[in-house]
């Protein structure tokens, strides 16, 4: 049984450029969620999405950002323009429902590094 | 969500039960005690959670006080693999679908 899958593990890019991050949830879980790590700090909710529908982008950064989570395929993050606050391991996270006793299993993270 | 509060670090040695404490005073009656952890580079792993009776499964056990104001994930035989960061979470009905990471507790293992 594969587990939530993120790829790349690690991605550089320079300032400026667009970076794209991907997650594959676990089979039958319909329901993904990505978090960001910065150095040193807890991980921090960013976007909850459904398959083809946003559900929640209260943690989203206004700009720059954008999460989709397609009908066919895995869900993209999205960071256009990077900057070096930017840098950062984003999670990724699924599960088969929203009720409060589903857990959420986590992927391995992408390491994203802006030089 | 309501907050919850949990020691920086502990230390436990190889093969002792560990327990980990959490206090969440402001707790309602329809919030779930979560628990996960996260290993050095790696991503948060599911532990446990239960809603007012004690929970077992094959990773911990959750006891839960009969106030429900503080709980406690025990750690039967530590080992060094349990070397991680330790998540107490509530999730409310009413709350938001994500998790709300605090900043947990170290833990420590030593050989």
């Amino acid at each position: 049984n594969a587990g939530v899958m993120q790829n790349p593990r690690h991605l550089v890019r320079r300032r400026g450029q667009e970076a794209r991050l991907r997650c594959s949830p676990m089979k039958g879980h319909s329901h993904v969620y990505w978090y960001r790590q910065l150095p040193e700090e807890g991980l921090k909710f960013m976007v909850y999405l459904q398959k083809e529908n946003i559900i929640d982008e209260s943690g989203m950064p206004k700009e720059r950002f954008s999460a989709e989570f397609p009908k066919e395929g895995p869900s993209i993050l999205r960071i256009q323009q990077v900057v070096r606050g930017d840098s950062a391991a984003y999670f990724c996270a699924s599960s088969t429902g929203a009720g409060i006793n589903q857990p959420q299993h986590f992927g391995d993270g992408t390491r994203l590094s802006i030089l | 969500d309501a907050k919850t509060t949990q020691p920086n670090s502990m230390e436990s040695n190889e093969e002792e039960p560990v327990h980990l404490p959490c206090n969440h005073s402001t707790i309602s009656g329809t919030d779930y005690i979560h628990w996960y952890r996260q290993l050095p580079s790696q991503g948060p792993e599911y532990v446990i959670h239960g809603l007012t009776s004690n929970v077992n499964n094959r990773m911990a056990s959750l006891a839960i006080a009969e106030d429900r104001k503080s709980s406690t994930l025990i750690l039967h035989r530590a080992t060094l693999r349990d070397a991680a960061v330790y998540y107490c979470i509530l999730r409310d009905a009413d709350g938001a679908n994500n998790l709300f990471f605090g900043t947990g507790t170290r833990l420590t293992v030593i050989p």
